[in-house]
């Protein structure tokens, strides 16, 4: 998974609660991003960084919020969660060169009551 | 109207023949095209790459894009059971956020 994991890889939560989904990279590439991946919608660009503090949304921002304090880490937080965000999350990396390809991590299943 | 559409599937082919994968696109300033593979359960995968008109040929795998026709396909010559997955065509118009807009994949079996 090109030097890329999340954590937690599995997590049930209840309607209304916090959560904070962790993007860890080793490729110290420049461009980072969060997808969900639901039937019937393919993936789903939620937001992405392209440099430490430098952040935007993407398609279905709503409801989610992003950090990225250091390179290596990409942060995804709801901060209430409902169960709309019932998904499975992915981290994609991209180095910003002449290529616009993306790698992704594992993804993490998200599950909430 | 979908920016990506692929064709809606599923598809099953015999082992040994040619799978093709369809996807076309709407924004004509697109620059940038991928395929990637997806296992049941598992992330994707990236298996081609092209930006230019015409043909771009790896191993099994042939893409070819028509930038004209805003159309992109996979060939996937010599199909094994092992290629059955869900692929996934992906777009970028370039640009400084160098997004990716996918379609919402095709699922390919190969029939022993």
């Amino acid at each position: 998974d090109a030097g890329i994991t999340q954590s937690p890889r599995h997590k049930v939560t209840e309607t209304g609660t916090p959560v904070t989904l962790r993007c860890h990279q080793t490729e110290n590439h420049r461009y980072m991003y969060w997808y969900r991946q639901d039937p019937g919608h393919g993936l789903r660009l939620i937001h992405y960084s392209y440099g430490v503090k430098d952040t935007d949304k993407g398609e279905v921002s709503d409801g989610y919020s992003v950090s990225r304090s250091k390179t290596e880490d990409f942060l995804l937080t709801l901060e209430s969660a409902t169960s709309s965000q019932t998904s499975v999350y992915f981290c994609a990396i991209s180095d910003g060169g002449r290529s616009y390809e993306q790698y992704f991590g594992p993804g993490t299943r998200l599950t909430v009551t | 109207q979908k920016e990506v559409e692929q064709n809606s599937g599923p598809l099953s082919v015999p082992e040994g023949a040619i799978a093709s994968l369809n996807c076309t696109y709407s924004d004509r300033v697109s620059q940038s095209f991928f395929w990637y593979r997806q296992y049941s359960g598992k992330s994707p995968e990236l298996i081609m790459s092209i930006y230019s008109n015409g043909d771009k040929e790896d191993g099994r795998f042939t893409a070819q894009l028509n930038k004209a026709s805003q159309y992109v396909s996979l060939l996937i010559r010599d199909s094994q059971p092992s290629d059955s997955a869900t692929y996934l065509c992906a777009v970028s118009r370039g640009g400084s956020a160098r997004q990716l807009t996918f379609g919402s994949g095709t699922q390919l079996t190969v029939l022993p």
